[in-house]
């Protein structure tokens, strides 16, 4: 079947220093997978950080980067340098082009970001 | 900021009792989605409409669950028995479709006692 898995948080990461959250994806029934990276930061809702819809692009937004890698069906975020406000869970997701465009989502992964 | 409002944002019932959540999609967005995530961060798609209409819905959706989206009103989902197994949070999520992105909600977290 069609499923996302990400890295198992929590995961904790100093300040200034480089971040890789993995997410790999399993898309059986879905011929031109989209994928998607959502946060939910603390005490809001979920958003969308960055999302690429063609394999071999890569997608970023606030310093976030991810690459949509067909060959080893990966699409993992990275940041050369978080900051605090960048705690959060970040979900990685996976969707269909089709019309309902209904989406799967990985477990989610915590970062803490200490100072 | 999502546009997307749902309502209410904690809601605390017995088993057996109905619950009943409500959302109201972006302006004009066609297509409604209702997800349950549990306490482990799993999510759950339940059902989308497109307008009024019902796209796909999970099996458990049949049954004790029910869900609307009429012309000029919000968007609800209903449990009409709850059960412990329900507590979770529940996002309702808007789309203009095909590949267009998906704005959620702040969710309603649903507690059955």
């Amino acid at each position: 079947g069609d499923s996302v898995t990400q890295t198992e948080g929590p995961v904790t990461v100093s300040e200034s220093e480089s971040l890789i959250i993995n997410c790999t994806y399993s898309a059986t029934s879905i011929a031109y997978p989209n994928l998607f990276w959502y946060v939910r930061y603390p005490g809001e809702g979920l958003q969308l950080l960055l999302k690429v819809i063609t394999a071999g692009q890569k997608g970023s937004s606030r310093g976030f980067e991810a690459t949509y890698n067909k060959e080893t069906t990966s699409f993992h975020l990275q940041k050369a340098s978080v900051q605090e406000s960048d705690s959060a869970v970040y979900y990685c997701a996976l969707g269909d082009q089709g019309g309902s465009a209904k989406l799967i989502f990985g477990e989610g992964t915590k970062l803490t970001v200490s100072s | 900021n999502s546009k997307v409002i749902q309502t209410p944002r904690y809601l605390v019932k017995g088993q057996g009792q109905k619950a009943k959540m409500r959302c109201i999609p972006e302006k004009g967005h066609p297509v409604v989605f209702w997800y349950q995530q549990n306490k482990n961060n799993e999510f759950k798609f339940l059902i989308n409409f497109q307008n009024q209409e019902v796209l796909q819905q999970i099996d458990m959706t049949e049954k004790r669950f029910s869900a609307e989206c009429p012309s000029n009103s919000p968007c609800s989902l209903e449990i009409q028995s709850s059960e412990a197994g329900d507590s979770a949070l529940y996002l309702c999520a808007s789309s203009l479709g095909g590949r267009n992105t998906l704005y959620f909600g702040a969710g309603t977290r649903l507690s059955v006692l």
